[in-house]
């Protein structure tokens, strides 16, 4: 099975930072990768699909890129309501797998 | 609105068994397929089982494969997941999950979960 490895583990930046989080899947997926956000007690919800398609309503901060075995999703301008733990998920073929999360805080 | 309200967890011995419900509304069910999800406590999301439009296609994690059964219903909007020879590393968070189409794929729209534990 394709495992999805996610880094970094978690991060601490400041408000107004770019912040990159990394997804490195073990064989390639061509583009079926989606990334998802979750708020501390809260649902996941669906960010970005097809590795860089934005879900509609979602911040336009958030991009998404890549193809293949390396993905990233960014945050062009980290806000406070960004704190969350952020999931990539790959999706070419059963199982369908998640990375093991990235937590993100403000500094 | 899309609507997902998971049922049935609860405390459950090592070894038996247990029924989850998810009642969805909001949506023409038929058209989706559906997934449940799972979330140990503090820990990350792990998919358990995927079930395409018509049940046609059924797929399962490694994790669970031969204890747990997918299904649904389009009489009641129900998707449900039989969980037998339950084990404490079952211990989760369940959600059921909304497919962005017909085959399995990615899960767009969330329940809020039902709890599980596994324990004697």
């Amino acid at each position: 099975d394709i495992q999805m490895t996610q880094s970094p583990s978690s991060l601490s930046a400041s408000v107004g930072d770019r912040v990159t989080i990394t997804c490195r899947a073990s064989q390639g997926i061509s583009n079926y990768l989606a990334w998802y956000q979750q708020k501390p007690g809260k649902v996941p919800k669906l960010l970005i699909y097809a590795a860089s398609t934005l879900k509609s309503g979602a911040p336009s901060r958030f991009s998404g890129s890549g193809s293949g075995t390396d993905f990233t999703l960014t945050i062009s301008s980290l806000q406070p309501e960004d704190v969350a733990t952020y999931y990539c998920q790959k999706y070419n073929s059963a199982p369908i797998t998640f990375g093991q999360g990235t937590r993100l805080e403000i500094k | 609105e899309v609507q997902l309200v998971e049922s049935g967890g609860g405390l459950v011995q090592p070894g038996r068994s247990l029924r989850l419900s998810c009642a969805a509304s909001g949506f023409t069910f038929d058209d989706y397929a559906m997934h449940w999800v799972r979330q140990a406590p503090g820990k990350g999301l792990e998919w358990v089982s995927g079930i395409n439009w018509n049940s046609g296609s059924m797929a399962y994690a490694d994790s669970v494969k031969g204890r747990f059964t997918i299904s649904r219903d389009s009489a009641t909007n129900s998707l449900y997941l039989q969980m037998n020879s339950l084990r404490p590393e079952d211990t989760a968070f369940y959600y059921c999950a909304r497919d962005q189409g017909y085959s399995i794929s990615w899960p767009d729209y969330w329940g809020q979960g039902t709890l599980v534990t596994v324990s004697s």
